[in-house]
């Protein structure tokens, strides 16, 4: 069965730090990988995702992922902080014939000015 | 519309009453998705439906959740004999094709309180 491993909880981090968010999924075949965040009182919305390709993907508002699939990783980072980017940061994998997005227990971000 | 739109924002109701939430999906998006957001559990896929196809149900949680899709449009999601347990926010969501590479674009959820 699909599964998906957010390591943090909770990330607390002064503005201008960089950020590193651990992902890692449990399927066994072809994946999709995505990040959606949830700014507070907003709904989900989709950061980036991969599907093939280049390894490396950019999303919005600075945010990049990387695939290892060595390590089942999908992992997100953001060199440079911001007070805005304080939300809740949820990582999926979708089977390449699947339809439903299996998603992480979430990984809350707050960032202080 | 602009986006996935769901009613009612906020839903408070006693121990055994029935519910009905509804989702309004992005027009022209032929596959629709319920998902359920609640604490220590975080985002559990319900139920899919995609065009004309028999919905895949894989995630529904019990016999008293039910949902059904009129017209390839609007979503009703059921929940009968509502238990505290069911407390939790219902997101709704949906793709232009249902393909792995489709977006799924999220409505803003209905809070369920069950009293």
């Amino acid at each position: 069965a699909q599964s998906v491993s957010q390591h943090n909880h909770h990330v607390i981090l002064s503005e201008a730090a960089s950020l590193e968010l651990g992902c890692n999924y449990s399927y066994g075949g072809t994946v999709n990988l995505f990040w959606y965040v949830q700014y507070p009182g907003q709904h989900l919305q989709l950061l980036l995702k991969y599907f093939s390709g280049d390894p490396l993907v950019k999303g919005i508002k600075g945010f990049e992922a990387e695939f290892i699939k060595s390590k089942f990783s999908f992992n997100l980072r953001k060199p440079s902080v911001q007070w805005s980017d304080t939300a809740e940061y949820f990582c999926a994998v979708m089977g390449q014939a699947g339809t439903a997005l299996i998603f992480g227990k979430g990984t809350t971000l707050s960032v202080s000015s | 519309g602009a986006g996935v739109s769901q009613s009612p924002s906020n839903k408070v109701t006693e121990k055994g009453k029935d519910v009905e939430l509804r989702c309004d999906p992005i027009s022209g998006h032929t596959a629709l998705y319920w998902y359920r957001q609640s604490l220590g559990q975080g985002l559990e896929f319900l139920i899919y439906f995609q065009g004309n196809s028999a919905p895949d149900k894989s995630g529904l949680p019990s016999d008293r959740f039910s949902a059904e899709r009129t017209g390839g449009s609007v979503s009703t999601l059921t929940i009968q004999r509502t238990q505290q347990e069911d407390s939790a926010v219902y997101l709704c969501a949906s793709s232009l094709g249902g393909r792995a590479a489709d977006t799924q674009y999220f409505g803003p959820g209905t809070r369920l309180t069950v009293l």
